[in-house]
Order: structure tokens, then sequence, then C-alpha cells
């Protein structure tokens, strides 16, 4: 049980080149979500799956896409990076396991756009 | 607008003291309420949560406290530990999503 994974780790684009980060998650777990981390920002959400087929936006969509391929499986697109999008992103999926609610967090790719 | 907001960016203790961390909410529809952990080059990892119907709820070290009226929310670590050195972010739960504060970071010297 690997929980959630993604998928690179580490990037560094250009300005203008396109790129997708992974994530994938064996919990079984129907809502899954895309955050990113800035300095002194916290986390904040950029887009959500709360269920297959399904995707809304967050607090900071703008220049990004995403797609919910499975169950498992939402993927994050940025289709021209812009150095405004360096950060860590970092993917989640939720467990509604009786009346607990938690999200579960992937390891996080650190992305550096040039 | 910030609608969970983390005050102290910072905070240090010596090991075995008490550790709290605070944290403020604005909206009073808010139901759940969570704390996570983040070390360096990690994903957060959940930590102890409380839902609206409770004003306390505790974990071995952790205790998590919720004022409704106040709208506040803490976390208290008794004994801190040298592990415990690393970032705590307050969330709350707004429908689906989690709305994370900025985070406090943390630092339990030995």
């Amino acid at each position: 049980n690997a929980g959630v994974t993604q998928t690179p780790k580490f990037q560094v684009l250009k300005t203008g080149q396109s790129m997708t980060l992974q994530c994938a998650q064996d919990m079984n777990h129907n809502s899954m979500y895309w955050y990113r981390q800035d300095p002194g920002m916290g986390l904040r959400l950029i887009y959500y799956s709360a269920s297959e087929g399904t995707t809304d936006k967050g607090e900071v969509p703008n220049g990004y896409n995403v797609s919910r391929l499975n169950k498992r499986e939402f993927s994050l697109r940025l289709e021209s990076a812009a150095p405004s999008q360096t950060s860590v992103y970092f993917c989640a999926s939720r467990s509604l396991a009786g009346k607990q609610e938690t999200q579960y967090f992937g390891p996080g790719t650190r992305l550096l756009v040039l | 607008d910030q609608q969970v907001k983390q005050n102290s960016p910072s905070l240090s203790v010596q090991e075995g003291r008490i550790s709290i961390l605070n944290c403020d909410y604005t909206n009073s529809m808010f139901d759940y309420f969570l704390w996570y952990k983040k070390y360096p080059a990690e994903g957060p990892t959940f930590l102890i949560s409380i839902s609206s119907i409770k004003d306390k709820n505790e974990d071995g070290r952790f205790t998590v406290f919720l004022n409704k009226s106040a709208k506040h929310l803490s976390l208290h670590i008794v004994p801190s530990q040298p592990g415990d050195s690393a970032v705590y972010f307050c969330a709350v739960g707004a429908g689906t999503a989690l709305i994370f504060g900025k985070g406090t970071t943390l630092s339990v010297s030995s």
C-alpha cells in the first residue's frame, strides 16, 4: 500500500514549456486534490476532483488544467509554464472513513520554471 | 481575505515543555478542523482533528481545543520533543475541500 505517489519528484522547465504532473492513490478514495505550496503562503488548492469524472476549480486554478483519468489517477498539466508557477506541488486524496475525514498527501513535486 | 489565520509564523520551545499553536478562522459555518505536520521535503501528514460538536480531542501527547464562540483552534503538544520540530498547518473543512492556514514553524530544542 503506497498511499499517494507523485511523479516526477523534481523538474526544471523553461518559460513556455509544458508538462504534466502525475498523481496516483491506491486507497480507493473518491476525492483527489492538487495544492501548491509557496513560502509564507501555506497550501493553496488548485483543482480538485470530488469523484471520478468530475473536476472543479480551487483557489488558484489559472494556468493549470487537470484530468481525472480514473479513480486512482489525477494529473495536473501546465500548458505554458511561467516563473510564477515555480512551487512545490502536492497531490492529496480524501478519506471519509467513519466520521473522521482527512486528506493524505503525496511527497510533492518541486518545480522550477526559469 | 484569509479565512484561516495562523498569526505566529514561528515558535521555539524547550524539550519537555508545552507547545501551543494557535489558529483563528472567520466562518462559523466551518464544521471540521484539522492539524497537519510537515517535515522539509515531505508531504503534510495528518496529526489530529476535531468536529464542531466537540471542544477537545486528545491523541497521546497532542490535544486540540476548539472555541467556537471565539472561532479559535489550538494544538497543545505535551511534552514537546525535538522530533516535533516541523511546520504545523491548521486546516478547516469547507465542503469537499480543506482551507489551510499559512503554517507555524515549531522548533523544539534539547
